[in-house]
């Protein structure tokens, strides 16, 4: 099966600079990878996605990237603030089946 | 999108006992998933429960110790048996995905202790 890994398990950042996740996966058959949010007591939340056939997404402040060929993707978090303060999971999955994998997430802490 | 409500949100229970989660979705839909979330840890899957259908478990989770019902397309329940401390966890319950992949949506979760 599929096995998604994710770095770096920790990550503050000063309020405005960048905050880069990153995930690699195993399965060439993945093609959907979505970003989830999980703030503390609540179910994770998609921020954003992208599939297997763009390279690039963008929405505001946030945007991933996704390498096919080295199997890896990664979250890009521009103009920080207190409130993106949060773990963030990656995940994938391939095109049969529905099952999504899971990466172990990534406890990010904005610093005021 | 979907909307999942998720009951209990959260509860405190003596081992040996069992507690069923119940996760009502807004809409129907053909699949659910149900997760757990130990503490500090990342989602891993248990199990995908089809209406109609058993419930189809990942390696390392049994149905004698969490039997799940899918009774309808927008309701299914999971119930951990004969709980120890070591079930304390979140769970989760999910629905998304398909032949045509979107996104997972879940509930806020059950955030469960057991002393």
């Amino acid at each position: 099966g599929e096995n998604v890994e994710q770095h770096p398990s920790t990550l503050s950042v000063q309020e405005g600079d960048s905050a880069v996740i990153k995930c690699t996966y195993s399965d060439s058959a993945s093609n959907y990878f979505p970003w989830y949010k999980q703030e503390l007591g609540k179910g994770p939340q998609l921020i954003i996605d992208i599939r297997s056939n763009v390279g690039e997404k963008k929405d505001q402040r946030i945007a991933v990237t996704l390498n096919k060929t080295a199997k890896h993707f990664s979250l890009h978090i521009t103009e920080t603030q207190p409130e993106d303060s949060a773990v963030y999971f990656c995940a994938a999955t391939p095109v049969i089946g529905n099952q999504f994998y899971f990466g172990t997430g990534t406890s990010l802490t904005v610093i005021p | 999108s979907a909307v999942i409500s998720q009951k209990p949100s959260r509860d405190i229970c003596q081992r040996g006992t069992s507690l069923t989660i119940q996760c009502q979705v807004d809409s129907q839909v053909t699949m659910m998933f149900w997760y757990r979330q130990q503490p500090g840890q990342s989602l891993t899957l248990i199990a995908t429960a089809n209406q109609g259908s058993e419930a189809t478990y990942e390696s390392g989770f049994v149905i004698d110790k969490f039997p799940i019902s899918r009774p309808n397309l927008t309701f299914s329940t999971l119930t951990v048996s004969n709980m120890s401390p070591e079930d304390s966890s979140i769970y989760l319950c999910s629905v998304g995905g398909g032949w045509v992949v979107t996104e997972a949506f879940f509930g806020q979760g059950t955030r469960l202790t057991v002393v």
